[in-house]
């Protein structure tokens, strides 16, 4: 079975650090892009971040660039979302996402993993 | 940055109503358009890719259509699963970016 599950999430004070994996299983990582994209509590969904297949390329959401770094280890099959400089603003959910080849439109999604940031 | 903007912003609908949600783009992104569905509580799914190419899995009741700047997600006969908030999101540049959500309710 096709599947991504994240973990890492929590409770954060405001400029804490925090780092998101994403465990994939029943595909072969290696060969396909992936993305981070979360969601505030009753909000729409935000793409934050996307990875290339061998990792050589990253793209970032304004709002993280500079504060999160995405990575991947395609030999253990996981994908990463380091996050530094948390504010309340970046309280989410966060999805892994797989992008279908050449399309980067997401069809497989983890459960999500809940980042809090808060005092 | 391209923005997504998507109308109505929520719906009331009828089981076995035909439905439109559209989406419009703030710059032409040709075909790279896609449509999710996301109930309450649950993780989104993919419904729609380039513009109308159905996800495997996905009823045939479900269409989409449009390039450039105007799209459209069809409903041709909705089902009571059908309730949810739909998206779409554009891939043809980064950043990645998605519309504010159509809320449906039957």
């Amino acid at each position: 079975e096709v599947q991504l599950v994240e973990s890492g999430g929590g409770l954060v004070q405001p400029g804490g650090s925090l780092r998101l994996s994403c465990a994939a299983s029943g595909f072969p990582l290696s060969s396909y892009e992936m993305n981070w994209v979360r969601q505030a509590p009753g909000k729409g969904l935000e793409w934050v971040s996307y990875i290339s297949s061998s990792g050589s390329t990253r793209y970032y959401a304004d709002s993280v660039r500079g504060r999160f770094t995405i990575s991947r280890d395609n030999a253990e099959n996981s994908l990463y979302l380091q996050m530094h400089s948390l504010t309340a603003e970046d309280t989410a959910v966060y999805y892994c996402a797989r992008s279908l080849p050449a399309r980067n439109a997401f069809d497989v999604w983890g459960q999500g993993t809940m980042v809090t940031v808060s005092s | 940055d391209i923005q997504m903007t998507q109308s109505p912003s929520s719906l009331s609908a009828s089981v076995g109503d035909r439905v439109t949600i559209t989406c419009r783009a703030s710059q032409t992104i040709n075909v790279y358009l896609n449509w999710y569905h996301q109930k309450p509580g649950k993780v989104p799914n993919l419904l729609i890719y380039t513009a109308s190419s159905l996800q495997s899995g996905v009823p045939s009741r479900f269409s989409g259509s449009g390039s450039g700047t105007d799209f459209t997600l069809t409903i041709s006969s909705l089902q009571p699963e059908d309730f949810g908030t739909y998206y779409c999101q554009q891939s043809d540049k980064m950043p990645l970016t998605f519309g504010g959500g159509t809320r449906v309710e039957i």
